[in-house]
């Protein structure tokens, strides 16, 4: 198992502001992941990172950013939040065993408005 | 294409009655797949984890079996509980390595009633 952490969990804004999503683990893994998913719809992974200044996009289109200035810390950013940006944002990591597992964090629901 | 198709899509039942789920893939080349739990607003909670050699994994009332020659997999809960109330996952993935991807079916959404 694998301590991730999300803040915040709920959270809801107005259209044009910029928000930053947190993601921390405290094991110290190279791997993390965003995810985003619809209601009822499958994952999708939007940013991937395999180190310290390591980010990649993932396989769908998203108007967010990260950064990986620690290993500890995986941010996801929004410039300007539209509520088309409404979704839940999945964090999360893989430990390294032979299948790569990934574990989630909890989550963070956002709504724009 | 690679996908991961899940049925139903929602199923309801009384608690303490058993249920299967079902997950068909077409992903190729194939590695492994796991069936993760999430709970309304949590993250996935993997349940089981079966390679192309396995063909059943159990984790106490949740047994997933795996034909990698139909590319068909089934999650079996017994005995079901109000706890088991969520949404179930198939996900499967291509290689299991840093370079491999993992494809994601939308899930079954299970309702135990009491």
């Amino acid at each position: 198992e694998a301590d991730i952490y999300q803040t915040p969990r709920y959270l809801v804004i107005g259209t044009g502001k910029k928000i930053t999503l947190e993601c921390s683990q405290t094991m110290g893994h190279d791997k993390m992941y965003w995810y985003q998913q619809d209601p009822g719809m499958e994952l999708h992974l939007i940013h991937y990172s395999y180190g310290v200044n390591s980010t990649e996009k993932g396989d769908l289109s998203s108007e967010s950013t990260v950064s990986r200035i620690r290993t500890e810390h995986f941010p996801l950013t929004l410039e300007s939040a539209r509520p088309s940006h409404t979704s839940q944002y999945l964090c999360a990591i893989t430990t390294g065993d032979f299948a790569d597992t990934q574990y989630f964090g909890p989550g963070t629901r956002l709504t724009v408005l | 294409k690679n996908q991961v198709e899940q049925s139903p899509q929602s199923l309801i039942i009384l608690e303490g009655k058993n249920c299967t789920l079902q997950c068909n893939y077409t992903v190729s080349p194939f590695s492994n797949l796991r069936w993760y739990k999430q709970d309304t607003g949590r993250g996935p909670v993997s349940l089981t984890i079966m390679t192309f050699s396995e063909n059943t994994k159990s984790n106490g009332r949740y047994t997933a079996t795996l034909d990698a020659d139909t590319k068909q997999s089934s999650l079996h809960i017994t005995a079901s509980q109000l706890s088991d109330s969520a949404s179930y996952i198939c996900v499967v993935s291509d290689r299991g390595s840093t370079l491999g991807r993992l494809y994601f079916g939308r899930g079954t959404q299970l309702t135990v009633w009491p």
